[in-house]
């Protein structure tokens, strides 16, 4: 079976533009959720989305938004990059009763 | 609110020696407690978990790590290192496997010849 997948790899924006980054879960799961991780940092809470709703939001500003689709695929959307933004982002996905969560490879993101 | 503690930003360890690598969290509650690997450009893998039980849980990659409720810690530990483990290592905490994850800072672990 599939893993979790992310998409794109790589991308290079400019401060004040906006970004979509891409998520498919694993084949059954229907949660998905969305870390940032700064370089030299742990992964840092995004947001958790399960059956197409928002189930928890971490510390982030209102530049940060996401949705989920119903094929439980989802997008995470920032605008107005600030060079701050510039990190991993991780997806993981999992199944309500299980005991952990899946990552895909992440997307990696340069402000400039 | 809860935290995770890794103190060793840097460990260098011989090839085929042990290792330790220490996690302490702060949690209203005993948390499920999880050990990722991370290797350059990659995504997290999932080395081994702790829910309850015995407070001695096996992995993957021949590692182990030991929950101790008393000093609120999980260390991971591996008999002998190979130079494929040199990576960075993440000790998380969560309410539930399904709930957010809250991750320490991370440990690189660098393995010498």
């Amino acid at each position: 079976d599939a893993g979790v997948t992310q998409s794109p790899t790589h991308l290079i924006k400019t401060r004040g533009q906006h970004v979509t980054l891409r998520c498919s879960p694993i084949s059954g799961h229907k949660s998905v959720s969305w870390y940032q991780q700064v370089l030299g940092q742990g992964p840092q809470f995004i947001f958790q989305y399960y059956e197409k709703e928002e189930r928890g939001r971490g510390n982030f500003p209102d530049r940060f938004s996401a949705r989920q689709f119903p094929n439980y695929s989802s997008e995470l959307n920032v605008n107005a990059l600030l060079l701050g933004d510039s990190a991993l982002y991780l997806c993981a996905s999992s199944s309500p009763g299980a005991d952990e969560q899946y990552f895909g490879p992440g997307t990696r993101l340069t402000v400039t | 609110a809860q935290s995770v503690t890794q103190p060793d930003i840097h460990i260098t360890v011989s090839e085929g020696a042990s290792l330790e690598l220490r996690c302490n969290y702060s949690y209203g509650a005993t948390p499920y407690l999880f050990w990722y690997v991370q290797s350059p450009g990659q995504g997290l893998q999932l080395l081994l978990k702790y829910f309850s039980g015995d407070t001695l849980v096996q992995g993957i990659k021949g590692f182990e790590a030991e929950f101790k409720r008393s000093q609120s810690s999980f260390n991971l530990r591996k008999p002998s290192v190979h130079w494929s483990d040199a990576a960075e290592y993440f000790c998380a905490v969560a309410l539930t496997g399904f709930q957010k994850l809250v991750f320490g800072t991370g440990t690189r672990l660098l393995v010498s010849p």
